[in-house]
């Protein structure tokens, strides 16, 4: 079954360092998110991205965020300069055609802010 | 936004008993309702969904009900199995809106 991929599974940084956050979106898929989920909390949505562009964005998603999609294969979100609250698990997601298709989710990646 | 909120935050079942997790949500035009579980360790997965066309959706073991006027949603699990435990989150999506709100999650233990 095709799988969404997330590296690296679990990512240390230190305050104040720009962090990137790597996702392969399933091939035939044309949506893709990236949502959060802070330790023991539900699942906060960041961000959609179609066609080359961010179609929604959550109040989260500050100017410290950006996403690329910088071939036909990567989806990247990054964090400019973390902060102690970045700390979180990071999923991303896709979806076939929109959001109320179903997503598949990677594994995450576990970012920790020391 | 919408705000959808979800009970029981845990339960617990005996194995071959049912489980049911309710949800609500806020905003009228949600009309995409799915259901993910979460294992440990492990991102989301869609086990079932409902668009607000239907009232009921069934698979196998599982089965969700939705009530549009009362802007409540359930998912129910017979016939419970150890591995059936996990974190379940309901979620809601208007039309057009490229994005699902997560309920606060429920986390499932079934008991052998």
């Amino acid at each position: 079954e095709p799988e969404v991929t997330q590296t690296p599974s679990h990512q240390v940084t230190q305050m104040g360092q720009e962090v990137i956050l790597r996702c392969v979106p399933i091939s035939n898929h044309l949506y893709f998110y990236w949502y959060r989920q802070i330790l023991g909390q539900k699942v906060e949505f960041l961000v959609s991205f179609y066609n080359n562009e961010i179609s929604e964005k959550s109040e989260i998603f500050d100017d410290q965020f950006s996403v690329e999609r910088p071939d036909g294969s990567n989806f990247t979100l990054k964090i400019r300069s973390t902060k102690l609250e970045d700390s979180a698990m990071y999923f991303c997601a896709s979806s076939v055609w929109a959001a109320n298709y179903g997503y598949t989710f990677g594994s995450g990646t576990r970012l920790t802010v020391v | 936004g919408e705000n959808v909120e979800q009970h029981p935050s845990t339960l617990s079942v005996q194995e071959g008993d049912s489980a049911v997790i309710k949800c609500t949500y806020s905003d009228s035009a949600s009309n995409y309702f799915p259901w993910y579980k979460q294992e440990l360790g492990k991102g989301p997965q869609l086990i079932i969904d409902i668009r607000s066309n239907v009232g009921e959706k069934k698979d196998q073991r599982i089965a969700v009900t939705l009530n549009k006027t009362a802007k409540h949603f359930s998912l129910h699990i017979t016939e419970t199995q150890p591995e059936d435990s996990a974190v379940y989150f309901c979620a809601a999506s208007p039309e057009g809106v490229q994005k699902v709100t997560f309920g606060t999650g429920t986390k499932l233990q079934v008991i052998p």
